[in-house]
């Protein structure tokens, strides 16, 4: 049963500390996804990577936060420095794109709170 | 204007009733449409896609596209206690990337 997996799944940190969450996608996903989930703005997403190249980090704020695909295997979003109002939980998702008709694979989520 | 819009609910039916869960879309060339299931503290499941007008159905659900009028909506007959959760819909517009809506609450009281 392939599944996307993330870690860590819970993740309590300091204001101005670094974050790393770290996503492993399906085996044989070409698109990878990163976004952010809170009550008050739904999913948002990050990032999305297709092929290990980025695509779209528009909604990602640049001065604090990157997403890097090293190999096919992983990716990791990381936060420096990490403010309260990053907290949320961080959903990792992994697809593959056929002409539009691509579906995404959600992972377990890493719930992130900053203090 | 948001990409997707949904109602936030929260949506309640009594258990064995149909439940009707709707979204409406605002790009034109949107070209694939899911629902996903999310129960509280779990991530996102994906339980239908439909790409073409009509209707398509599994199981209990069933999925209706109206392309001209840029709505898609989510029917679960028979609702049960388990189908309790957080309905998102998403939008592909044919970049890849998914625009999702903000989520019904749908509550199926026993």
């Amino acid at each position: 049963d392939a599944r996307v997996t993330q870690t860590p799944r819970d993740k309590v940190t300091e204001m101005g500390q670094e974050v790393t969450m770290r996503c492993q996608p399906i085996l044989g996903h070409n698109t990878v996804f990163w976004y952010r989930q809170t009550m008050m703005q739904g999913l948002e997403l990050l990032a999305y990577f297709r092929n290990r190249a980025p695509l779209d980090d528009s909604g990602m704020p640049k001065d604090r936060f990157s997403a890097e695909m090293p190999d096919a295997t992983l990716a990791t979003l990381k936060i420096q420095p990490s403010e309260p109002r990053d907290s949320a939980v961080y959903f990792c998702a992994s697809g593959s794109s056929t002409s539009g008709r691509e579906t995404q694979y959600f992972g377990p989520g890493t719930r992130l709170l900053v203090l | 204007q948001k990409e997707v819009e949904q109602n936030s609910g929260p949506l309640s039916v009594p258990e064995g009733a149909i439940a009707s869960l709707n979204c409406t879309y605002s790009d034109r060339v949107s070209q694939s449409f899911f629902w996903y299931r999310q129960y509280s503290g779990k991530s996102p499941e994906l339980i239908m896609s439909i790409y073409s007008n009509g209707d398509k159905e599994d199981g209990r659900f069933t999925a209706q596209l109206n392309k001209a009028s840029q709505y898609v909506s989510l029917l679960i007959r028979d609702s049960q206690p388990s189908d309790s959760a957080t309905y998102l819909c998403a939008v592909n517009t044919g970049a890849n990337n998914l625009f999702f809506g903000t989520g019904t609450r749908l509550t199926v009281i026993p």
